[in-house]
């Protein structure tokens, strides 16, 4: 069975450009989840969307992060205009719901210089 | 209070060694505990789910006490191969609970 997948897997930008990453979950799974990990600490969750609904964003800097579930599958999440502390490693996981397992792709390194 | 703590260590132990974890979690409605371990540079992969009456996969342990909210993870005969960042792992109360991560705990197995 395939994993997630994420690309790109590096990206290196200047501050106040945009970014844009993208995700595809694990055929079937309904949950998807959009993480910012900063070096040292565990991954903090962004956005959780449920199908192609939003579930929880409450930790989305909405003023500069945006995320989208178009159909229900993939995901893309945006940055514009970056900061230098966007920097950090953006995971995309999903699950196929309840209370079960969550799957972790490899992610994206973000470098803003 | 951090929704879920973790001392960071780091833990530097030699083969063979016991090494225990411990995280606390400050959610009392929270439903599901995980222990997962990430390598460094990789994305995080479930080690083991935790369960109220305790739980073991092999060397590993893991016990759960709603009263003190408390989580811990005892690794036995520990190998090289267990070096990594071990992330204590707290879920909410509904089927759409989100996980909260704690901050990791680093632990480093030396020969």
């Amino acid at each position: 069975e395939a994993g997630v997948a994420q690309s790109p897997r590096y990206k290196i930008i200047e501050k106040r450009q945009s970014v844009a990453f993208w995700c595809n979950p694990i055929s079937g799974h309904a949950t998807l989840y959009w993480y910012q990990q900063i070096l040292g600490q565990g991954p903090k969750l962004l956005i959780q969307f449920q199908n192609n609904g939003v579930v929880d964003d409450s930790q989305l800097p909405k003023d500069r992060f945006s995320a989208e579930r178009l159909k229900g599958v993939d995901s893309t999440l945006k940055i514009q205009p970056a900061k230098l502390e966007d920097s950090a490693v953006y995971l995309c996981a999903s699950d196929p719901g309840g209370l079960k397992e969550q799957f972790f792709g490899p992610g994206t390194r973000l470098t803003v210089l | 209070r951090k929704e879920v703590e973790q001392d960071p260590g780091p833990f530097n132990v030699p083969e063979g060694a016991t090494v225990a974890f411990n995280c606390t979690y400050s959610n009392s409605a929270s439903q599901s505990f995980f222990w997962y371990r990430q390598d460094c540079r990789k994305e995080p992969k479930l080690l083991m789910s935790v369960y109220s009456s305790g739980n073991e996969d092999g060397r590993f342990t893991a016990q759960l006490n709603r009263a003190s909210q408390y989580i811990s993870l005892l690794i036995r005969d520990s190998k090289l191969s267990d070096s990594a960042t071990y992330l204590c792992v707290v879920r909410g109360g509904t089927s759409y609970g989100k996980l909260t991560f704690g901050q990791g705990t680093i632990l480093t197995v030396h020969p």
